[in-house]
């Protein structure tokens, strides 16, 4: 039972443009969202997060933006640079329980030159 | 300095096996976890520990058993090791739960 999905394994973007990385999640009580971010051989990394209390949060080139109604988030990067591509994992936990979070499957992104 | 350090990164073994992979954090965190990237790339938790008591365990069979001698270590023992375990394990810390984790880099696990 995937209750977060992202549902594009993959997604190939030109350097200089908007990098769109989609999720849905199942789950109406998720009030947490985040991305993370993760290289080859290595662990993933926190990028950026979201609360249900918000729509949009933003930091430097990347914003996420959240709409409740539709359970989808979704990370904007923009301008796309060499070094972002890697796997994007998106996630999302309750706020009140610290103790586990879910995962999606993670989307690579391919910045083309 | 690496923030969250686990040992070995590969780790190749035969079916029945013993096997332990070694975390440490220097981040001065109270939480730590056991994540497990299997095949179809799902990152799932497996443990966490709070001061060195388990908190979590997520219907992880009992031949997996972590051990945390103090707050800064959470090792991974693996007892009778099957092929389903081959996965990538990913240790973790944070100090305010899970939704600001710090990663390992992660140690692949192969099971022949």
């Amino acid at each position: 039972d995937q209750q977060v999905k992202q549902n594009s394994p993959s997604l190939s973007v030109q350097e200089g443009r908007i990098s769109i990385l989609n999720c849905d999640y199942t789950n109406s009580m998720f009030d947490y969202f985040l991305w993370y971010k993760k290289y080859p051989a290595e662990g993933p990394t926190f990028l950026i997060s979201i609360s249900s209390i918000k729509d949009k949060n933003e930091d430097g080139r990347f914003t996420v933006f959240l709409n409740k109604s539709a359970k989808h988030l979704s990370l904007h990067i923009v301008p796309s640079q060499p070094g972002d591509s890697a796997v994007y994992f998106c996630a999302a936990s309750l706020m009140n329980r610290d103790d586990k979070i879910i995962f999606g499957k993670g989307t690579r992104l391919h910045i083309l030159p | 300095d690496t923030a969250v350090s686990q040992t070995p990164k590969y780790l190749v073994t035969q079916m029945g096996n013993d096997k332990s992979i070694k975390c440490e954090q220097n981040l001065g965190h109270d939480t730590m976890y056991w994540y497990k990237q299997d095949s179809k790339k799902f990152l799932k938790i497996m443990f966490s520990y709070n001061n060195k008591e388990l908190i979590i365990n997520e219907t992880v069979p009992n031949r997996f058993s972590p051990k945390s001698p103090d707050k800064a270590h959470l090792n991974l023992h693996i007892n009778s090791l099957e092929l389903g375990d081959s996965a990538v394990y990913f240790c973790a810390s944070s100090q305010q739960g899970v939704l600001r984790a710090f990663f390992g880099q992660g140690t692949r696990l192969t099971v022949v």
